[in-house]
């Protein structure tokens, strides 16, 4: 089974402070993703990542930064935190075409709420 | 813009009830549309639909595509109370690093 995990379940931060939201995952998947998820707004794509070292801008990468040294571990930064940063924090994985699996599915981890004060 | 909306928003069923969930999708470049259970955690995994009128069945939960009309099913049969979740429906966009667009969810309860 595929086993994504992220760093807190919960956490509390205060407005400005440096953020990092860690995420690992263990099926070898090339591809990574953060989204954060609001009440009446769904799922929003911060940013993913396809590979080592590369990331692309979702649909809100404003006010986030990422990192990926490394193939299992995905990083999320808020470099500021501001209380519009206040949500729940999903990372996913899914693997690249052709690397045993399918790349549309993507898996999750549990999640961490974060909550800046 | 492309889109993904599910309906109802909400539901409240008796256990032992079916239910028909609705995924409506205007997405330019469809490559496969995906359903999640969304329990207070994480989303799981249900299926991935990218043939129309093939249905896809897990238990008491099947779902079907249809690319014509664009839009999906997901059917719950004999409901229980551990159905009771948010239920997100995902279109992957092939033309735009097979990012996922998502619905809002439909969020089931069911009583006892």
């Amino acid at each position: 089974d595929v086993k994504v995990t992220q760093s807190s379940r919960y956490l509390v931060k205060r407005t400005g402070e440096k953020v990092f939201l860690e995420c690992v995952q263990d099926m070898d998947h090339e591809n990574m993703f953060w989204y954060r998820q609001d009440p009446g707004l769904g799922l929003r794509l911060i940013y993913f990542s396809y590979d080592v070292k590369m990331k692309e801008k979702g649909d809100i990468p404003e006010g986030y930064s990422v990192s990926r040294e490394k193939k299992e571990r995905f990083s999320l930064i808020l470099e500021s935190a501001s209380t519009n940063q206040t949500s729940m924090y999903l990372c996913a994985s899914s693997p690249s075409a052709g690397g045993g699996g399918t790349p549309d599915t993507q898996y999750f981890g549990p999640g961490t709420r974060l909550t800046v004060l | 813009e492309d889109k993904v909306v599910q309906s109802p928003l909400s539901l409240v069923v008796h256990e032992g009830d079916t239910v028909t969930l609705n995924c409506s999708y205007e997405v330019t470049n469809f490559r496969s549309l995906l359903w999640y259970k969304q329990e207070k955690k994480a989303p799981t995994f249900l299926f991935m639909l990218t043939s129309s009128g093939i249905e896809k069945k897990s238990g008491r939960l099947s779902s079907i595509l249809d690319k014509k009309e664009l839009f999906s099913i997901l059917n719950i049969t004999a409901t229980q109370t551990g159905d009771s979740a948010v239920y997100l429906c995902a279109v992957c966009d092939a033309g735009n690093n097979r990012k996922l667009i998502w619905g809002l969810g439909t969020s089931l309860a069911v009583n006892p």
